[in-house]
């Protein structure tokens, strides 16, 4: 069975804090890893990541992929409390029935 | 305004009644996808389309159909809504199967 396991669960840090959230995965016929963040309605596109070892940035964001170790990283630098958001990490595999198997996301709070 | 469109915003149902929820997008995107979220569970895939005229069964596709009669239209179905399908759905879409997604804003269901 798929797994995505994303961690911490939750974290709380102040503002200018730089954070790492975690994403491990086990599945077959791996394609993509996908990074969403979640605020108080849907989900928004962050990365999708395909190969290992190639960092992919956007503003105060960057992520990271190992497909060796089965993982990938999000940093945040310099953290604003706009960044409070669930982040969630999904993983998509293909083969017979296409898959897209999410994490159960990581909360993150950033108080002033 | 490009994007994804969902309808209602929010229901409550009776057990055994018969609903469908909406979902259209203007970004002549392929492949269109639902989901329900649900608290400790996360997001799982219920029912996927990777192009008009076809669809496939997601994660959790039990007591849900879908149509995708067109390019921009991608109902979801509950034939005989139970209280286990209260939840929040979300649709999405991606350019291409497999792409990033862009989800919609969601609808709050709830079986009573």
């Amino acid at each position: 069975e798929d797994k995505v396991v994303q961690s911490p669960l939750s974290l709380v840090v102040h503002e200018g804090d730089t954070v790492t959230l975690n994403c491990s995965y086990e599945v077959t016929n791996f394609r993509s890893l996908l990074w969403y963040k979640q605020e108080k309605k849907a989900p928004t596109f962050l990365f999708m990541l395909t190969s290992s070892g190639i960092e992919k940035k956007s503003g105060r964001l960057s992520s990271i992929l190992d497909k060796k170790e089965l993982f990938s990283i999000l940093n945040i630098t310099a953290t604003q409390t706009g960044d409070s958001a669930i982040y969630l990490c999904a993983v998509e595999s293909s083969g017979s029935n296409y898959k897209l198997t999410f994490g159960k996301g990581t909360l993150l709070t950033v108080n002033p | 305004i490009a994007g994804i469109t969902q309808a209602p915003t929010s229901q409550i149902l009776a057990a055994g009644r018969r609903m469908t929820l909406r979902c259209t997008q203007d970004m002549r995107h392929n492949a269109m996808y639902w989901y329900r979220q649900d608290l400790g569970l996360g997001l799982r895939l219920i029912h996927y389309s990777n192009t008009a005229g076809t669809t496939g069964k997601g994660e959790v596709p039990d007591g849900y159909s879908v149509s995708r009669a067109n390019t921009d239209d991608f109902p979801l179905t509950l034939a005989s809504a139970v209280p286990s399908q209260t939840s929040v759905y979300f649709c999405a879409s991606s350019q291409v199967w497999g792409a990033e997604q862009y989800f919609g804003p969601g609808t709050r269901l709830t079986v009573t």
